[in-house]
């Protein structure tokens, strides 16, 4: 199946800090999605960015679908934006996503 | 609009027990899954549902895991019989299009004594 690593697996940032996140994949996908688990456990969907660039608000990922990696952008970092980021991808012909490990994000006041 | 809702959202009981996890869809999506979140293997995908059908179920651990769609607003996941190491997060999502953005529910934390 298809390999998803993401780096780093852990980042502290000061707030207002900016980071990039990282996710590789090891074969062609049919589509990619960014969520974030909160503190209290919930997943919510960030981005469905197969390829090309989408952006809300703080937030932007970037995905190159030829070089299988994509990018979650996160600017003016706040304390709400901490929990863990993952990136999930989807092969050709099913609908199955695979998640990667994630990276655990703590912004500190 | 509603997201897509679990029940119970915390379960403790012992060994041996049947447990059964429920789930509504977002209403009009045609795609449910369900997924386990555990520290050791991360997020599995166990079972996924077109259409009420399911269409694959190579992640279900063993056949002490069953899943049914009965119609497109309700899932139920079944645990039958317990055991501690099930304990996990259980979630449920949903999505409007094949291949299309998933929406997660907020879990159910099962722990298994």
């Amino acid at each position: 199946g298809i390999q998803v690593e993401q780096s780093p697996p852990d980042l502290i940032l000061q707030e207002g800090a900016n980071s990039t996140l990282r996710c590789n994949f090891s074969d062609s996908v049919n589509n990619l999605q960014w969520f974030h688990q909160n503190p209290w456990g919930q997943l919510i969907n960030l981005f469905y960015i197969p390829s090309g660039t989408k952006q809300n608000g703080r937030l932007s990922a970037t995905t190159v679908a030829t070089e299988r990696y994509s990018l979650l952008y996160i600017s003016s970092s706040q304390t709400t934006d901490s929990g863990v980021y993952f990136c999930a991808v989807e092969g050709f012909g099913n609908e199955k996503l695979t998640f990667g490990t994630g990276t655990r994000l703590t912004i500190i006041p | 609009d509603a997201g897509v809702i679990q029940s119970p959202r915390h379960e403790v009981t012992e060994m041996g027990q049947e447990v059964t996890l429920r789930c509504k869809p977002i209403s009009g999506h045609n795609s449910l899954f369900w997924y386990r979140q555990t520290m050791m293997r991360g997020l599995e995908l166990l079972i996924y549902f077109n259409n009420n059908v399911p269409i694959d179920d190579s992640g279900m651990p063993e056949d002490r895991f069953s899943a049914k769609m009965p119609n497109a607003s309700f899932s139920t996941l079944k645990i039958q019989p317990s055991e501690p190491r099930d304990s996990a997060v259980y979630f449920c999502a949903s999505s409007g299009t094949v291949g299309g953005p998933q929406h997660f529910g907020d879990g159910t934390r099962l722990s298994i004594l």
